[in-house]
This record gives structure tokens, sequence and C-alpha cells, in this order.
């Protein structure tokens, strides 16, 4: 049973515009999300986080929304760039020490110049 | 200060072979977990260890199967390889001191089985 679902398989959007990825989560027990972006041939970066207590949470472009009742998070880039053209991973944990990351299967984004 | 490494990058073997991947984590980081990534299903847990024991493990078969170091650095080891098992592995590690657990990411082992 996948716990944390990435719906749309990709997404193509026109550089300076906003690209929204989305994420849903089936576990109410998570408490933190985080995204991850991956380029070809690299291992997965670290992007953004945020925890249940907050509904969201901005770094530069990136701002990550959260929405606990519909358990559903979205991942806003803006303006996008080519450079942001990657694998977008959704990710979540408990709040446990111990408690490891689930991941969703992906979401690839291409912006086209 | 160093980020995570694997060794081989990339590995060719044949179906019923058994073969060994390693992973060095970061310095300080006492935690490392394994995941596999394939088209269309993403990263999949394999197993987490920390300070030498596994703490965690996912949905795999027991051919599937791994190891930490006192210097923390892990091996994992898959015997009888079918061709599913064709894939990148990555390794991940953490220092688990704070929420969330911010993982880093090795550049992976792409593993081929023909």
């Amino acid at each position: 049973d996948q716990q944390v679902k990435q719906n749309s398989p990709s997404l193509s959007v026109q550089e300076g515009r906003i690209s929204i990825l989305n994420c849903d989560y089936t576990n109410s027990m998570f408490d933190y999300f985080l995204w991850y972006k991956k380029y070809p041939a690299e291992g997965p970066t670290f992007l953004i986080s945020i925890s249940s207590i907050k509904d969201k949470n901005e770094d530069g472009r990136f701002t990550v929304f959260l929405n606990k009742s519909a358990k559903h998070l979205s991942l806003h880039i803006v303006p996008s760039q080519p450079g942001d053209s990657a694998v977008y991973f959704c990710a979540a944990s408990g709040a446990g020490a111990n408690s490891k990351l689930t991941f969703g299967k992906g979401i690839t984004l291409s912006v086209r110049p | 200060k160093a980020g995570v490494t694997q060794t081989p990058r990339y590995l060719i073997k044949t179906r019923g072979q058994q073969v060994t991947l390693s992973c060095s984590p970061i310095s300080g980081h006492r935690s490392v977990s394994w995941y596999q990534q394939t088209p269309g299903q993403g990263l999949q847990f394999l197993f987490e260890y920390f300070s030498e024991t596994q703490r965690n493990k996912g949905n795999f078969p027991g051919r599937f199967s791994g190891r930490q170091f006192s210097n923390s650095r892990s091996e994992m080891n898959v015997s009888t390889l079918e061709l599913g098992d064709s894939a990148l592995y990555l390794c991940a590690s953490s220092h688990q001191l704070t929420l969330p657990d911010e993982q880093f990411f090795g550049p992976g082992t792409r593993l081929t089985v023909l």
C-alpha cells in the first residue's frame, strides 16, 4: 500500500511560470514532509521540508504548502527555470527519532526555455 | 566535508550471481539507509542501519541483506541475482540529531543483471 502518492508522473511548464508539484499521503501519523530533487546520474538532494504544525514553508523560489485535513502537500516553484528540470520526490516521516522516510514515485519536471 | 560515497558506480552481473555494494557515509553520521530506485517505482526503502544494528527494514526478500561496520560504513549484499534486481541502489546517511531527519544521498550504484 503506497502511503505517499505522486499521481502525476510528469509536468511541463514554461520558463518564468509557476510549477506546482502535488503529493498526497494516507498515513495520519506522518509529522514531517520533505521534497528532494534528483538529476540524472546523481543522488537525490534535499530541497525543502515542512512539519505538520505548519501549513507553509518558504525558501527562496520554493514554497511548500501542507493541508493536513486533506492529507495533501504541494511544492511551488516561482519562477521556474530550466535548471529546475529534474525528478522531484515527496517524502514523509513520523516524529520518532528512528522513523524512516517514505518516498513517493517522483514527478519529472521539465521547464521549457 | 566529503559527501556520501558509493562504490562501485556501475556493475554488470548475470542471473544467479551475488553482489556487494559499499557505502561510506558523511563523517559523523551514524545512520545509513539503502534504497532501490527503478523506473516508475520511485525510491523503495530496503533497510536502515544505526550504530551497526539494523533498525528498520523494508519489504524485500531475504536475498537482500546488509551490515554496518564500527566506522559507520555500510555494505549491501544481494544474493542469487534476478533480472528484476536491475536498478539504481542509493545509500543515504544522516546524523539523526534533529527532526526532520534530512538524509544525504550518494550518487548510487547502477546494477544491471543480464
